[in-house]
């Protein structure tokens, strides 16, 4: 299967700083990408669809301006979490999906684990 | 809206079947994927089923009916390492994933 890898794993950062979680797909190009976050035993949560070259399109009640995203080539997005509260405390998954097949599964990176103190 | 549904959590003992429920409304229906979840990680595929009927690969197997809006995730033999969450999602017309809630299945000794 499609290889999707996220970085870093595991991040601890102070209250106020910003944090970057890069996406790479390894073996295929991903036009879109999409972010997740998701909070102690509960689903994963839509945040954002992420389009190489243009804006990316942000789910109902998910800041922009706070969660940043970029993907800039076919291979790479990132999400940059700024300004950080401990209740942005959470697990980010990014997934994407093989471009024009259409009931691809979705390929997950590892998932980040973000904890502001 | 678009809702799908599943049991919040079920229980089962090791060796044994357990059948996992998922119900789904959604604008429009091209394919169900099921996943599984351990706690911390990133979910991982386990099937996809897009045609009514019985998909099967080894102890796992999964059932759709499109016309009930229904599926379920069959799990066999269960081990303990099957103790995880398992998630339904459905991709709508518009090809987006649209995701249950997700199951915690807790096996027993």
């Amino acid at each position: 299967g499609a290889v999707v890898s996220q970085h870093p794993s595991r991040v601890i950062c102070k209250s106020g700083t910003s944090v970057k979680i890069e996406c790479r797909s390894l073996d295929f190009q991903a036009t879109t990408m999409f972010w997740y976050r998701q909070f102690p035993k509960q689903s994963l949560m839509l945040m954002a669809t992420s389009n190489e070259g243009s804006k990316a399109t942000y789910e109902q009640g998910v800041e922009k301006d706070k969660f940043l995203i970029n993907h800039a080539s076919l291979t790479l997005s990132t999400l940059t979490v700024t300004s950080a509260h401990p209740e942005d405390s959470s697990f980010y998954i990014c997934s994407a999906r093989v471009p024009d097949r259409v009931g691809t599964e979705a390929f997950f990176g590892q998932g980040t684990r973000l904890t502001v103190v | 809206g678009q809702n799908i549904d599943q049991p919040t959590e079920m229980t089962a003992t090791e060796g044994a079947i357990v059948q996992i429920n998922c119900t789904y409304q959604t604008s429009g229906f091209n394919g169900l994927f099921w996943y599984q979840q351990h706690a911390g990680e990133a979910p991982t595929f386990l099937s996809y089923n897009v045609l009514d009927g019985l998909e099967e690969k080894g102890r796992f197997s999964s059932f759709l009916s499109r016309s009930k809006g229904y599926s379920y995730l069959l799990l066999k033999e269960l081990q303990m390492k099957d103790s995880a969450s398992y998630l339904c999602a459905v991709v709508d017309s518009n090809y987006q994933l649209i995701w249950g809630a997700g199951t915690k299945l807790i096996i027993k000794p």
